[in-house]
């Protein structure tokens, strides 16, 4: 089975203070991995993701991810924080050989930033 | 290009109660998906088709019943709505291919139902 954790809820940082946002997964082979955002009443919207090659992959609005394969990890970061960067943010996984295999989505992190 | 859109914005229903959710792409998207999302549990894959005339079940398909009788649309539809079925409904489309571009799914905005 594939599952994602999100371990934080709520993240909280100051404008212009670097942010990481945090995420986990599991699958049994190689994964897919991908973040989302969510504003407030709109649907998600992709922001980047990993499938293969480098492990520092860069998306849309100066938001980066690695993927760390001995810790099964994919975090979010971003090296200056905006206030509009304020949203919900998902991250997703599934097993990249299996391509029967659907999205598996975390429960999300509330992230604030402080003007 | 309006990408993904979903009718109704907003629905209030009665228990037991019926009522169909559309969602319309104009990618010409093999792929579409339901999902739900509740508060704290992120989003929850009801039914999804890999194309034309053929559906599926995801994660929490119980009460549900969907159908693609037409590439761009894919209906949801609630045969005796519960309260427990009170959530925001999302419609996603990605198209087939096995490159990286075709991994990507693409959301609507969202349904809102409240079932009292």
């Amino acid at each position: 089975a594939q599952s994602v954790a999100q371990p934080e809820d709520q993240v909280n940082v100051a404008e212009g203070n670097p942010l990481t946002v945090k995420c986990t997964y599991s699958v049994s082979g190689n994964p897919y991995l991908f973040w989302y955002v969510q504003y407030p009443n709109r649907g998600l919207q992709f922001l980047l993701k990993y499938i293969t090659g480098d492990n520092l992959v860069k998306g849309s609005y100066g938001f980066e991810a690695e993927f760390n394969k001995s810790q099964t990890s994919f975090h979010l970061k971003k090296p200056s924080a905006l206030v509009s960067d304020s949203a919900l943010y998902f991250c997703a996984v599934r097993e990249g050989f299996d391509s029967a295999r659907q999205l598996t989505f975390g429960s999300g992190t509330q992230l604030t930033v402080l003007p | 290009n309006a990408g993904v859109t979903q009718t109704p914005k907003f629905r209030v229903l009665k228990t037991g109660q019926s009522m169909t959710l559309l969602c319309a792409q104009d990618m010409n998207h093999e792929y579409m998906y339901w999902y739900r999302q509740d508060p704290g549990m992120g989003l929850r894959l009801i039914h999804y088709s890999v194309g034309e005339g053929t559906t599926a079940k995801g994660e929490v398909p119980d009460g549900y019943n969907v159908s693609r009788l037409k590439k761009q649309n894919f209906l949801l539809g609630l045969e005796s709505a519960a309260p427990s079925q009170t959530s925001v409904y999302f419609c996603a489309s990605k198209n087939d291919r096995l490159a990286e571009r075709g991994e990507t799914q693409y959301f609507g905005p969202g349904t809102r139902l409240l079932v009292l």
